[in-house]
């Protein structure tokens, strides 16, 4: 089985610039989290999605992130403008189900904010 | 507000040695817990999973106890191997969800030969 699929692995940007992030979950999950990790922190959650619908978005930044999930697959993303404090992991996750338990984590994007 | 504390930060041993991570979190309505590996520049991998109504749970060396009364879990690792070096997170659900998950900031583990 394929596991979650991220790109870019790195990207260096510039305050204030626009990034975005893809993800690919594993076929057939339909709930697929976004996941901040700032160095020496642990992961937080940005947004859940459940199929193309968002479940919670409720730690979301939305003056300056936005997500989406195009027909329940893939997603994206995505800061504008960047912050020098959004430096961090952004990791993706799927499941099968918001209501059955288990998680496959993507490698994820490391973002340098410079 | 649920938060997760994990102690100690970092830990350094040699090779062969038994060691106990620990968790501790404040809200002990928990559905369950998890403790997940990370590896440099990697996700995260579920190690694993303690239901509420469980106290502890086994695979291979790792054994994980769950204390809800006390808001404490600690991973327990066997005889360890340079090859357990990585960062150990615990993990918990958010009040009323299931899948959405509050990290803990992690322990460190160097094993040197």
């Amino acid at each position: 089985e394929a596991g979650v699929a991220q790109s870019p692995r790195y990207k260096i940007i510039e305050k204030r610039q626009s990034v975005a992030f893809w993800c690919n979950p594993i076929s057939g999950h339909a709930t697929l989290y976004w996941y901040q990790q700032i160095l020496g922190q642990g992961p937080k959650l940005l947004i859940q999605f459940q199929n193309n619908g968002v479940v919670d978005d409720s730690q979301l930044p939305k003056d300056r992130f936005s997500a989406e999930r195009l027909k329940g697959v893939d997603s994206t993303l995505k800061i504008q403008p960047a912050k020098l404090e959004d430096s961090a992991v952004y990791l993706c996750a799927s499941s099968l189900s918001r209501d059955i338990y288990g998680y496959t984590f993507g490698s994820g994007t490391r973002l340098t904010v410079v | 507000k649920q938060e997760v504390t994990q102690i100690p930060a970092a830990l350094s041993v040699p090779e062969g040695e038994n060691l106990v991570l620990n968790c501790s979190f404040t809200d002990s309505a928990i559905y369950n817990l998890q403790w997940f590996r990370q590896d440099p520049g990697k996700g995260l991998t579920s190690l694993l999973l303690i239901q509420s109504s469980q106290r502890e749970q086994t695979s291979g060396r790792l054994n994980a106890s769950l204390d809800k009364s006390s808001g404490r879990s600690t991973l327990y690792i066997a005889a360890s191997q340079p090859g357990d070096s990585a960062t150990y997170l615990c993990a918990v659900p958010f009040s009323g969800g299931y899948n959405k998950l509050i990290f803990g900031a992690g322990t460190r583990l160097a094993v040197h030969p």
